[in-house]
């Protein structure tokens, strides 16, 4: 069965600090690996998504995440934080003859002035 | 482009009353659509997804029904709302397999019941 587990409910950096959310994964088959964000009471946003080929990922807003099979990782990250990266960050998992996304709980990104 | 609309934003309502949440996608033919409902810590909870007029799998046994009357309109209903039924509602669309699976969310419903 698959599954994600997101280290961290809240995770706090300081403005212009990298940001690192992470994220593992449990999956019997090659994962797709998805990451969306959501800002506060609004729908979910893809920010970037692994399905094969490179395993660095680039998305938007200066996102990137990496997939690590032998880790069963895809942390995201991003080199300087800005005032606008607050928001709740969901990692999720599925596979090609799957028609459901298997979200985790979620990571809350506060950023400190 | 598609785009996904979610009616309505907020929604009060007392308990016992009905509840009938609406979704519709455009521009786009045949999506899957879904339903979750999301409660602060919790993540997102799936609860019905649709790849077909009339085609309603449930993932979680509870006070709610999902209909799909039309190809791109999928509306989440309650008989009786319950205290538990309160919070932040989502619909979705995906291409399903082939198409990387990536779902599209609408804006979501606030609901509280009190």
């Amino acid at each position: 069965a698959q599954s994600v587990t997101q280290l961290g409910s809240h995770v706090s950096v300081s403005e212009g600090a990298l940001v690192l959310l992470r994220c593992n994964y449990s999956s019997s088959v090659p994962p797709y690996l998805f990451w969306y964000v959501q800002y506060p009471n609004q729908g979910l946003q893809l920010l970037l998504k692994y399905t094969t080929g490179a395993t660095l990922v680039k998305g938007i807003n200066g996102f990137e995440a990496e997939f690590k099979k032998s880790e069963t990782s895809f942390h995201l990250t991003k080199p300087s934080a800005h005032m606008s990266d607050a928001a709740e960050y969901f990692c999720a998992v599925s596979y090609y003859r799957d028609d459901k996304i298997i979200f985790g709980k979620g990571t809350r990104l506060h950023i400190l002035p | 482009s598609q785009t996904i609309h979610q009616w309505p934003a907020t929604l009060v309502q007392p308990v016992g009353s009905p509840l009938s949440l609406e979704c519709t996608v455009e521009g786009t033919s045949n999506p899957n659509l879904y339903w979750y409902r999301q409660a602060a810590g919790r993540g997102l909870q799936l609860l019905f997804y649709s790849i077909g007029i009339g085609q309603i799998s449930s993932e979680v046994p509870q006070n709610l029904s999902a209909s799909r009357p039309q190809d791109r309109q999928f509306i989440l209903s309650s008989k009786k709302l319950l205290l538990s039924d309160s919070g932040f509602y989502l619909c979705a669309w995906s291409l399903g397999q082939g198409a990387g699976n990536i779902q599209y969310f609408g804006a979501g419903t606030r609901l509280s019941v009190l």
